[in-house]
């Protein structure tokens, strides 16, 4: 009864570094999402994917790419690591049905020095 | 746009004592609301729902009504427990065609339950 998984739990990172999050889920959920949270804004979407092959920026989406692997697998991108982006790295899914709640990893605590 | 304004924490309760946690949206259409709790080193976990007006939703002793009139939707719980320590977040579905369902969140509220 895994729900969603999310790798790595733990990253530092320095300055100019790459590195991709990874997403599973296994509940056969059709639409992911990718959020940060930083102190006291909430979380705030990135990047979605309403569904396999489709993905589409949030409200914070510079600095980061996505790829949908496939239905489970959803990746998050840092191609060039900047300190403002030192944050904790959520994914989620849902059905993609009406009035679904979201489901949420455990998330990933990034910090860029 | 969608918005959602929740009360700024943190909030400290005494065991037992009364809670509320205020929360009102602001949505282009019909929203489904939630609320969400995060307890430390987790992840966000449903907490309860409501997806039209009028709609109670509750759970583990936690209660909120959609009230579309206020367009408010506020937690409220009668007797708090140290457990209930977390992190809670008000959020809103946007379920017109084409929003894929994105959630808006407000900014969270800490509780803190003291024994």
């Amino acid at each position: 009864n895994a729900g969603v998984t999310q790798t790595p739990k733990f990253q530092v990172l320095k300055t100019g570094q790459s590195m991709t999050l990874q997403c599973a889920q296994d509940m056969n959920h059709n639409s992911m999402y990718w959020y940060r949270q930083d102190p006291g804004m909430g979380l705030r979407l990135i990047y979605y994917s309403a569904s396999e092959g489709t993905t589409d920026k949030g409200e914070v989406p510079n600095g980061y790419n996505v790829s949908r692997l496939n239905k489970r697998e959803f990746s998050l991108r840092l191609e060039s690591a900047a300190p403002s982006q030192t944050s904790v790295y959520f994914c989620a899914s849902t059905p993609s049905r009406g009035n679904q709640p979201q489901h949420f990893g455990d998330g990933t605590r990034l910090s860029i020095l | 746009g969608n918005s959602v304004t929740q009360m700024e924490g943190p909030v400290t309760l005494s065991e037992e004592a009364f809670l509320t946690i205020n929360c009102t949206y602001t949505a282009t259409g019909y929203p489904s609301l939630f609320w969400y709790v995060q307890y430390p080193g987790e992840g966000l976990q449903l907490l309860l729902k409501a997806t039209k007006a009028d709609d109670k939703g509750s759970n583990k002793g936690f209660e909120a009504t959609y009230r579309k009139e206020t367009t408010s939707f506020h937690l409220e719980k009668g007797s708090v427990q140290v457990s209930d320590s977390a992190v809670y977040f008000c959020a809103l579905s946007d379920n017109s065609g084409g929003s894929n369902y994105k959630l808006t969140f407000g900014k969270g509220t800490l509780l803190t339950v003291n024994p």
